[in-house]
């Protein structure tokens, strides 16, 4: 069975300060995706980054990017210049690229606020 | 395409009534997802379909909800004598299984109050 785990419930960054929001997983497969998405408060939830668990150099998008390390299973995810409207949970999510058994598994999330 | 679509938005139900839920997904996705979600928890996995066929269900759902996808295009989500532990947001996600862009798009979800 594949598990995804958050075990920070809670963080806060100034505005335009660095921060990491951390994520382990765990599977016995070899070709699998790795996501981080963001919910708004009351809003849609919305892919924010995606990662190839054959690629080993790190995906980036703009400010959002990630730390993935396969041999330890922890894929992190990096927001810099923190903005107010990063104001969000921020799920981890994993899925086998094939096969029957692939659906789509959350982390119980992390809510970040970002302080003026 | 405009996205993930799910109706109604909102419902409101008493208690033992039985609701149904409707998602339209991205129109080249062959897979479908529904979630149940709570006020500051993560989605909770309930059923996902390749094209027609139901993949899973969690065993955690009772046999009072169920979910269809009869042509391989939208869903609906069903459940029946309503109880007041099934009030949440109920999301729908697509995705697609060909290429390389297996990432799930969500829809708005539906919000149920049961009274």
């Amino acid at each position: 069975a594949q598990t995804v785990t958050q075990s920070q419930p809670e963080m806060s960054v100034q505005e335009a300060e660095t921060v990491t929001l951390s994520c382990t997983y765990d599977t016995s497969e070899n070709n699998y995706y790795l996501f981080w998405y963001k919910q708004p408060p009351s809003r849609q939830m919305i892919l924010v980054i995606r990662q190839e668990a054959y690629k080993q150099q790190n995906a980036t998008e703009n400010r959002f990017s990630v730390n993935f390390q396969k041999a330890a299973k922890s894929f992190s995810l990096k927001i810099s210049d923190s903005q107010l409207g990063d104001t969000a949970m921020y799920f981890c999510a994993f899925i086998i690229y094939t096969g029957a058994n692939s659906k789509l598994t959350f982390g119980k999330g992390i809510t970040l606020s970002v302080r003026p | 395409d405009t996205g993930v679509s799910q109706d109604p938005r909102h419902k409101i139900t008493k208690r033992g009534q039985n609701v149904t839920f409707r998602c339209d997904p991205i129109s080249e996705h062959n897979r479908l997802y529904w979630y149940r979600q709570t006020l500051g928890q993560g989605p909770e996995f309930l059923t996902y379909f390749q094209n027609e066929a139901q993949l899973e269900k969690s065993r955690l759902l009772s046999d009072r909800f169920s979910a269809e996808r009869p042509k391989g295009s939208f869903s609906t989500l069903e459940i029946q004598r309503t109880e007041q532990g099934d009030s949440a947001m109920y999301l729908c996600a697509s995705s697609s299984d060909r290429g390389n862009r297996p990432e799930a798009f969500f829809g708005q979800g539906t919000r149920l109050t049961v009274v």
